[in-house]
């Protein structure tokens, strides 16, 4: 069974301050997704990666195939920042496994 | 830019009664997907959709859950008989294969109450 565990669970942080969100699973995957969630519910796709690194903006996402781990990062973070970041696997499979597993996701709050 | 609907946002209803959920995916897409997230707790998988079957679905998707495409745009998840337990934020997502790429668009939710 895939277990997608994310650190840490809540990140209080102050503005400007370079952001790290992890995340490890446990079996094989072939993709990996970032994903935002903001107080209202919504959620809004980020990155999905199957290797290497991905770069939008302030955001920044990394996957170590290997280690079976991610990063995400946030360079001179800002409140509007503030949401839950969720990481979320696409199981690897040769059929039509598609639905993805996500993780608890990482409360964050960017104060000013 | 092309985004996925659901209506309504907020559903309130009773145990026992039945309930659709709707959903607009992206026009293109061919792959619709539904999740689900009770309050403080992770998203969950319920079932993905294809070629107008069940492509997979998850132990939560017993038989009080049926999906349906009941013409080219709308895509509908039925709770038969609602139970307290199913008060959740119910997603819908869509993807293009031909993209080549398994990103998955989600849609803003539909907040379900079961009282």
């Amino acid at each position: 069974k895939n277990e997608v565990e994310q650190s840490p669970q809540n990140l209080t942080a102050q503005e400007g301050e370079f952001i790290t969100i992890n995340c490890s699973y446990s079996v094989g995957i072939s993709a990996l997704h970032w994903l935002q969630q903001h107080p209202g519910g919504g959620i809004v796709s980020l990155f999905m990666l199957s290797s290497g690194k991905k770069k939008h903006g302030r955001l920044i996402a990394t996957i170590n195939i290997q280690e079976k781990h991610s990063s995400l990062h946030i360079t001179a973070s800002h409140p509007r920042d503030s949401a839950v970041y969720i990481c979320a696997v696409r199981l690897y499979s040769g059929g039509g496994a598609d639905g993805l597993t996500f993780g608890k996701g990482t409360h964050l709050i960017i104060q000013p | 830019e092309p985004e996925v609907t659901q209506t309504p946002s907020h559903q309130v209803t009773q145990m026992g009664q039945e309930v659709i959920l709707r959903c607009v995916p992206i026009s293109n897409h061919l792959y619709f997907y539904w999740y689900r997230q009770i309050l403080g707790q992770k998203v969950e998988f319920l079932v993905s959709f294809y070629n107008n079957e069940i492509s997979e679905k998850s132990e939560i998707f017993d038989d009080q859950f049926s999906v349906e495409r009941p013409d080219g745009s709308n895509f509908t998840l039925k709770i038969r008989s609602t139970k307290l337990e199913d008060s959740a934020m119910y997603f819908c997502a869509s993807r293009d294969p031909r993209q080549g790429s398994y990103e998955q668009y989600f849609g803003p939710g539909t907040r379900l109450t079961v009282t």
